[in-house]
Order: C-alpha cells, then structure tokens, then sequence
C-alpha cells in the first residue's frame, strides 16, 4: 500500500462545478498536511496547509480527518485555469524532510 | 527573491555520459530536496540536505547517482554513467527549517528535463 494515496481521476467537470479530491495517508505520525498544484510540464507549486480546524480559501476549501487519516479538498465554481494535477502532500513531525506525494488527480474543467 | 534556480532546463544526452544538475536553493533555506517525476512512478524524493549535509539518500536509484551540497547556496546531482531509463524530470526544492514558521513548505525550481537516448 502507498503512503499517500489519491483518487486516481481524471476529473472532468464543466465550469461553475464542485469538486472534492480526497486522500488517504498511512502513516499515523504524520503532522504536516498539504495540496500542491502542477500544471503541465511546470513544477508542483503550494496550492495550501491543511490544517486540523479545516481551512478555506477562497473558492478553495481543504480539510483534515486525523482519525481516518484523509484530507480533501474542495473546489466551488470551478474555473477553467483550476485544469491541473493537484497533488496531496504528507509530512512526518519527526522526520521534517520526509515529504510524502501522492500520484495526483487531474482535473480539466471545459467551458 | 528569484526563488529556486536549476540549471540546466533541458539536457539531452546519450547512454554512458555523464549528466551533472545544479540547483540554487532560496537564501536562508535550511534545506534543499532532489526530487525525481516521471508518469510511471510520480514524485519521487531521490536525497535531501539539512544545513548541507546529506540527511536521507535512501531514494538514490543506485551507484549511479551522487548529490553534493558544497555550499548553503548550491547543489549538484550527478549521473555517471546515465542510462535512457534516468530519463525524467529532476526537481531541485528548498525549504525553510521546521522549527520556524512556513515549514515544510517546499518551493521547487522548474525542473531539469532529462533525456537519456
């Protein structure tokens, strides 16, 4: 089993959507929690922290389930520049560089 | 602040040669990853440093592969002798020390495309 694992995707949605991501993580200890976005052929760039209170920005909305080790995040009136891999990111406390990825889901939202 | 800068941004090379990455990490961060992507196997952390010392190596692929961090200010990774399976993205990130606010947080440099024939 995958230390993170993501909804495989693709997502296909058309514009003014809502769509919710999850992932799961295996590892207990874990303590920081992030979504990243990649465009194509661009490095992976912080989408936003996950935190334990759930937290929200903007159109975006990402929470935290330490008891069923799952984050997700939610996208509200999808735009079309939200068409990217978004990438779940794990990290342990004890081990501060051992940042974790998962395999990303894609979403392409269509006009 | 010009963030994290790679070099050289695309590389094309043949088998056997030997391919050296570079990366200047943000000033002031504590530590610099060398991440490896390709559709296969995802993001794949290969080593990382701590204030320049290797912490972690243990996602070097095998022998072939080395990373020296001389310097707060500059890192290499080096494949010698390449192979067209190292073909891949290379992904130079940089973060801040996890006792300090914005930890954990990694900003990557745009990458070094490599292609092994």
């Amino acid at each position: 089993r995958k230390e993170v694992e993501q909804d495989p995707g693709p997502f296909n949605v058309p514009e003014g959507a809502t769509v919710a991501f999850n992932c799961t993580y295996s590892n207990s200890a874990s303590q920081s929690f992030f979504w990243y976005r990649q465009d194509c052929r661009k490095e992976p760039k912080l989408l936003m922290s996950v935190y334990s209170s759930g937290n929200e920005d903007g159109r975006f909305t990402a929470q935290l389930n330490r008891a069923s080790q799952y984050i997700s995040l939610l996208i509200r009136d999808s735009k079309l520049s939200d068409s990217a891999t978004y990438l779940c990111v794990v990290t342990p406390n004890t081990n501060a560089g051992k940042s974790t990825f998962g395999d990303g889901t894609t979403l392409t939202v269509k006009p | 602040d010009a963030g994290v800068i790679q070099s050289p941004r695309h590389e094309v090379t043949e088998m056997g040669q030997e391919v050296t990455l570079r990366c200047k990490p943000i000033s002031g961060h504590d530590y610099l990853f060398w991440y490896r992507q390709t559709m296969m196997r995802g993001l794949e952390l290969l080593i990382y440093f701590n204030n320049n010392v290797p912490i972690d190596d243990s996602g070097m692929p095998e022998d072939r592969f080395s990373a020296k961090m001389p310097n707060a200010s500059f890192s290499t990774l080096k494949i010698q002798p390449s192979e067209p399976r190292d073909s891949a993205v290379y992904f130079c990130a940089s973060s801040l020390s996890r006792y300090r606010s914005g930890a954990n947080v990694l900003t990557f440099g745009a990458g070094s495309r490599l292609t092994v024939l």
